[in-house]
Parts: C-alpha cells; sequence; structure tokens
C-alpha cells in the first residue's frame, strides 16, 4: 500500500522567508506524487505533481519540489513567501500518473507572518 | 476553469436521521467521481470511486450501505450517509474528473457534516 506522511501539522514563515514542507512517501512501486493546496473555504487545487519525468518539478506560484528516492521525500519549497501563500498543503500519492485514487498526507497549513 | 460545486457546504443532523451531499461537475462530464472523507488532523481518505451509470466501488472498511453513492448522470453523484451518528461527524469532499485521456481531478469545496 501507499502512503505518504507528512511533516508538521503547522508552519509559520515571515513574509519573504523560505517555505519548506515535508513529505516522505511509502510505496512499493515507483510512486507518482503530488501537493495539492486548499485556501479557506475553496476546494483542493494541484500545485505540481511528479511522474518521473524529472525529479526537480515547478509548479504555480513559484513552489517546486524535488523527488529524492533516496530519502523517500517529495518536500516542497518556495524561496520566499508571501501572504496569499496562507493555506493548508496536502502531499499525496497515486498507484498511476493520472492522480487516481489519491492518498493524502494529514496535511500542513502555513501562516504567513507580515 | 473547470468547477465543481459541492452542497451543502455545511450540515448538522441529528442522530440517526439520514444526509444527502451533492456533488456537480459545473462544465465538464463526470465520468468519474470521488468521494473522501477528512477526520481532524487526519488524512483524507478515499471512501470510493463511483462511474456514471455503474455502482460505486468502495474502499476497504467503508460501509456500503451507510454510505450511499448514487452517479445517475454525468454531472452529478450523491452521497447519502444514513443513520448518521455523531462519529460519521467528519468533512467530506468529493472530485471529479472527465472521461479524456490525462484530464485534471477537480475538487468541491467540501461538506462539514456534524451529526448530534
Amino acid at each position: 500500500a501507499q502512503s505518504v506522511t507528512q511533516l508538521g501539522s503547522h508552519v509559520s514563515v515571515s513574509e519573504g522567508a523560505l517555505v519548506l514542507l515535508r513529505c516522505n512517501y511509502s510505496s512499493s512501486v515507483p510512486p507518482y506524487l503530488f501537493w495539492y493546496v486548499q485556501y479557506p473555504n475553496q476546494g483542493l487545487q494541484l500545485l505540481l505533481k511528479y511522474t518521473s519525468a524529472a525529479t526537480l518539478v515547478k509548479g504555480i506560484n513559484g513552489f517546486e519540489a524535488e523527488f529524492k528516492k533516496s530519502e523517500t521525500s517529495f518536500h516542497l519549497t518556495k524561496p520566499s513567501a508571501h501572504m496569499s501563500d496562507a493555506a493548508e498543503y496536502f502531499c499525496a500519492v497515486s498507484d498511476g500518473p493520472l492522480d487516481y485514487k489519491l492518498s493524502f498526507g494529514a496535511g500542513t497549513t502555513v501562516t504567513v507572518r507580515a | 476553469g473547470a468547477v465543481v460545486s459541492q452542497h451543502p457546504s455545511r450540515v448538522i443532523c441529528k442522530s440517526g436521521t439520514s444526509v444527502k451531499i451533492e456533488c456537480r461537475s459545473l462544465d465538464f462530464q463526470a465520468t468519474t467521481m470521488f468521494w473522501y472523507r477528512q477526520f481532524p488532523k487526519q488524512s483524507l481518505m478515499l471512501m470510493a470511486t463511483s462511474n456514471e451509470g455503474s455502482k460505486a466501488t468502495y474502499e476497504q472498511g467503508v460501509e456500503k450501505d451507510k454510505f450511499l453513492i448514487n452517479h445517475a448522470s454525468l454531472t452529478l453523484s450523491t452521497l447519502t450517509v444514513t443513520s448518521a451518528h455523531p462519529e460519521d461527524s467528519s468533512f467530506y469532499i468529493c472530485s471529479a474528473r472527465a472521461g479524456e485521456v490525462n484530464s485534471p481531478l477537480h475538487f468541491g469545496n467540501g461538506t462539514r457534516l456534524t451529526v448530534t
């Protein structure tokens, strides 16, 4: 079975500081990994996804994530946080490249301090 | 862009009653819809997958007689929580995708169910 673990349920950063959200996966097959964001009162939106084409994946809103097989990790980063980045972020794994049957992490809430 | 509308956003019901949650795709035909449940501080857990015109496929541990899923049209799927109990209180989210290859997944805003 595939699963992901997000380290840290809450992250607080200053505006302009680095955002780092940690995600580790467990999978018996090559994983397909995703990051989703949920803004208050909205549905989940896809930030980026890893489907084995490149280990460094760039997403929307300046976010990127790096797949590290040796560390079974897929951490999400953004060099400079904006106030608009305050949201909940979910890491997810799928048994296929088209986000079919996603297994989600518990989520990390990001707050941005002015 | 594609939008999935989920209704209601919040519902409170008494123990023993049934609650229906609707998930609609507003500008595309949703061949497949998924239902998830999220308990506080926990992951979104896939409950079931429904394909238009056929019976839903439930994940292990999900009671199909308690969580009735109907996907009668290409734009609507419903989840009915029957004989609700306080332990069914949770956040329920649907997602939908069209049938084309590489079609993305679109999520609803979720429904907060509280059973008293």
